[in-house]
């Protein structure tokens, strides 16, 4: 079994959609999670991060942790065009220890 | 903040040669930078983690004596493909992380790499 599991997608939504990005981990140990945003042929790129349960907002972007099921989510508001890229989840068991990636899912936002 | 930059972008070589590419942290002191491999709709697949002036620290089944990597300094990471082959090819990205804020990651841009 994989420690994280990610959806891969693709998922196409229309602009202004609510979009929902979710990853599944087997590691209960996991306190730290992460989502970072891949353009095409770019680095990734982190949009929010969050310490063990709870939902953390920044603008139209919401995370959710919910420990007691191993389930993370990525919330986007009102989709844009721009929001076009492949999302990946990443976790970690605490400071200095090794990050686990999702295989990422690949959004399109459609005008 | 946070900025991490890698060089060169794209290197196209030919097979039984050697390419370095650099990674560095611009605007903060990376106690620890990562390098990666991507390859095509794949997610990242970690190949070494190094420590400023110390050696790297290689994921199982990466060959050490083909990926050399050298963190010689707090900004700076190199990671050296030698004797490339067509295999090799892929998408190597770096990451750094700092002392003060550990659990983060801060990747580069990337760097493709195709081998003739």
């Amino acid at each position: 079994q994989k420690e994280v599991e990610q959806d891969p997608g693709p998922l196409s939504v229309p602009e202004g959609a609510i979009v929902s990005l979710n990853c599944t981990y087997s590691n209960s140990a996991f306190q730290y999670f992460m989502w970072y945003r891949q353009y095409s042929r770019k680095g990734p790129e982190l949009l929010m991060y969050t310490y063990s349960s709870g939902n953390k907002e920044d603008g139209r972007f919401t995370a959710q942790v919910d420990k007691s099921s191993k389930y993370i989510s990525l919330f986007i508001r009102d989709s844009q065009p721009s929001d076009s890229a492949t999302y990946l989840c990443a976790m970690s068991a605490g400071t200095g220890n090794q990050f686990y990636f999702g295989t990422g899912t690949s959004l399109t936002v459609i005008p | 903040g946070a900025v991490v930059s890698q060089h060169p972008s794209r290197v196209i070589c030919k097979s039984g040669t050697s390419v370095k590419i650099e990674c560095r942290s611009l605007d903060f002191q990376a106690t620890t930078m990562f390098w990666y491999r991507q390859f095509p709709k794949q997610s990242l697949m970690l190949m070494a983690t190094s420590n400023e002036g110390s050696k790297a620290t290689y994921e199982q089944g990466v060959e050490k004596d083909k990926f050399l990597i050298n963190h010689a300094s707090l900004t700076l990471s190199t990671l050296t493909v030698t004797s490339a082959h067509p295999e090799d090819s892929s998408f190597y990205i770096c990451s750094a992380r700092t002392a003060f804020l550990a659990v983060t990651q801060y990747f580069g841009p990337g760097t493709r790499l195709t081998v003739l």
